[in-house]
């Protein structure tokens, strides 16, 4: 299996800038996470997703950011407008509901100038 | 709401040595813990998962152990390799909830 995929890896763009960030999770995984990594406060979840459906969004940040999962392989999350503090590293991670070990993606480095 | 933290930050070892990794938790009711590790530029990969009713577990040279009562786990590494070194993370899961709260990691560097 190629495991979590997410794109792109790498993200450099300026403030007021939509940005789109990209996973697919492992197949037959049916839930999904969507994680933040900064220097400043770890890794933080922001949503997480069961059989497409968001069940905890309470760690989204604002209103800029904004989940989605069309089907069981894809999600985006999505920054409307990005701002410099947005910059972190994000990670996608999916696992199958009842068992407990996620599997984490490569994750996307995101810079807003 | 639940704080994790991880003691030391960093930690330097020579190469062969046995090493404890400390990890502390302000709310007892938890669900699991686990322990995870990153690697520079990657993703993270989980070591071991020990559930609340558990006292430790054990895979190769890796043994976790949970005291729940204190709040209290620790990550044993045996025999350090340089291919050990990298930041672990501890990450609890509440109970009744999915998520998990992950605390800042210990970076470890295994001089050969």
């Amino acid at each position: 299996d190629a495991g979590v995929i997410q794109s792109p890896r790498h993200e450099v763009t300026e403030m007021g800038q939509e940005v789109t960030l990209r996973c697919k999770p492992i197949s037959g995984h049916n839930s999904l996470f969507w994680y933040r990594q900064t220097m400043m406060r770890g890794l933080e979840l922001l949503i997480y997703f069961n059989n497409n459906v968001p069940i905890d969004d309470s760690g989204m940040p604002e209103d800029r950011f904004s989940a989605k999962m069309p089907n069981a392989s894809f999600s985006t999350l999505k920054i409307q407008p990005s701002e410099p503090r947005d910059s972190a590293v994000y990670f996608c991670a999916s696992s199958v509901q009842g068992r407990e070990t996620q599997y984490f993606g490569p994750g996307t480095r995101l810079l807003v100038l | 709401k639940q704080e994790v933290t991880q003691i030391p930050a960093a930690l330097s070892v020579p190469e062969g040595e046995n090493l404890v990794l400390n990890c502390s938790f302000t709310d007892s009711a938890i669900y699991n813990l686990q322990w995870f590790r990153q690697d520079p530029g990657k993703g993270l990969t989980s070591l071991l998962l020990i559930q609340s009713s558990q006292r430790e577990q054990t895979s190769g040279r890796l043994n976790a152990s949970l005291d729940k009562s204190s709040g209290r786990s620790t990550l044993y590494i045996a025999a350090s390799q340089p291919g050990d070194s990298a930041t672990y993370l501890c990450a609890v899961r509440d109970t009744g909830r999915r998520a998990l709260t992950f605390g800042s990691g210990t970076r470890l560097q295994v001089q050969p």
